[in-house]
Formats: C-alpha cells, sequence, structure tokens
C-alpha cells in the first residue's frame, strides 16, 4: 500500500482564492511528521509546513495551513490568497518513526496552476 | 548564509559509465540526505550521512553509493549507469537531521543515453 497518497492530478485556482490541496497517509506508528514541500520548475524543493502527530492544533504557516484529521489519515493543504507565484508541484511527505530507518516518503505530487 | 549547492547542475552520460554528483550543505549543517525523483518512481530517499558516517540508507542498489567528508560536503557515486538511472537528483541538508529544518538544493540533473 502506498504510504503517501495525492490523487489530483492538477489543480487549478483563481488568483486571489484559497485553494485546498489533498493528502491521505498511512502508517501503523503513532508518532509521525507531516509535511508539505512547493517545488516550482527551478528544481528546488522548498518547505512550507509541518505537523506532528501529536499536535493539536493545525499548523499554520503565514497564507498556507495544514488541516490534520488524524483519524482520516488526512493532511491537506490549504493556501489561502493564491499567487501567481504558487504555480508549482506540491508534494506531501511522511516521517515515520522508525528509528534507524527514519526517512521521508513523499507522495507523488500535485501540480498547482493559478490563473490571473 | 549560502543554501545548499549541487554541482554538476546537468550531466549527461551513457550507460556503463560512472557518475559523481557533488553536495555543499548550508554552513554548520551535519546531516547531507540524497533523493532521486523521476517522473515514473517520484521522489525517493537515497541515503543520509551524518558526521561522515551512513545513518539511513533507502532501497537502491548498490550501484549507488555516497560519502560524507569533514567538512560535511557529500558526494554520491553511481557506477555502471543504466537508462532509468536518468533523474534529478536532490540533496538536502539539515542541522541534525530534524526533517522540518531540512533544506534542499536546487538539484542535478542526470541525463543517461
Amino acid at each position: 500500500a502506498q504510504k503517501i497518497t495525492q490523487t489530483q492530478p492538477g489543480m487549478f485556482v483563481q488568483e486571489k482564492e484559497a485553494v485546498t490541496l489533498d493528502c491521505t497517509y498511512d502508517t501503523s506508528d503513532q508518532s509521525y511528521g507531516l509535511f508539505w514541500y512547493k517545488q516550482p520548475s527551478s528544481g528546488e524543493m522548498i518547505f512550507l509546513i509541518y505537523q506532528g502527530s501529536y499536535d493539536e492544533q493545525n499548523a499554520t504557516e503565514g497564507r498556507y495551513s495544514l488541516n490534520f484529521q488524524k483519524a482520516r489519515k488526512s493532511a491537506n493543504l490549504v493556501i489561502s490568497a493564491s499567487q501567481l507565484g504558487d504555480s508549482a508541484m506540491y508534494f506531501c511527505a511522511m516521517r515515520e518513526n522508525t528509528g534507524a530507518n527514519s526517512k521521508l516518503t513523499f507522495g507523488k505530487g500535485i501540480t498547482l496552476s493559478v490563473r490571473p | 548564509k549560502a543554501g545548499v549547492t549541487q554541482t554538476p547542475r546537468y550531466l549527461i552520460k551513457t550507460r556503463g559509465q560512472q557518475v559523481t554528483l557533488s553536495c555543499s550543505p548550508i554552513s554548520g549543517h551535519r546531516s547531507v540526505s540524497w533523493y532521486q525523483q523521476t517522473p515514473g518512481q517520484g521522489l525517493q530517499f537515497l541515503f543520509e550521512y551524518f558526521s561522515e558516517t551512513q545513518r539511513n540508507k533507502g532501497n537502491f542498489p548498490g550501484r549507488f553509493s555516497g560519502r560524507q567528508f569533514s567538512n560535511s560536503r557529500s558526494e554520491m557515486n553511481v557506477s555502471t549507469l543504466e537508462l532509468g538511472d536518468s533523474a534529478l537528483y536532490l540533496c538536502a541538508s539539515s542541522m541534525s537531521g530534524d526533517y522540518n529544518e531540512q533544506f534542499f538544493g536546487p538539484g542535478t540533473r542526470l541525463t543517461v543515453l
């Protein structure tokens, strides 16, 4: 089974509107971390936001917020007031605390296009 | 503060050759992780080095190897290149390996002909 699932093939949003990018995950660990990264066409991965499995409140970083629903194993990214510069690939990732083998597992990514 | 740098940015090799990619982390960062990104497989973890020791390893064949030097710079080597090794290779650095502090470089795009 896939650890991280991002099923939306591509998303379009009008400038200044909000958009939600979906992510579901699968783990049997009690302690884990969820991440969102942005990858513009230049290729560099940019860290956006982090949510720990024990965090009671949803993480927020400026225009980014993470809608964390633990029981449903979902960690959707919400981008408010979209900007043209938000057009990029977005990746959801998970770190499971598997001791010496702790590593990040990425989803397939979602392409977001912001329309002027 | 300078970011993570990777050299070269682009590389073209032929099957059977070997290649070495370099990654210079942010000053003060001791952990360097490597990832392979392809359209088919997405982003996959290769390995992580911390203080010159390999600490974590992904599921890649032994043709993929790496090392880290005392100044935390890291190199990744791929021997006997295959067409399927064509990918964007990303490295990321952090102070201690905490992934919420991980910063990525621009990547090296390797094309194997």
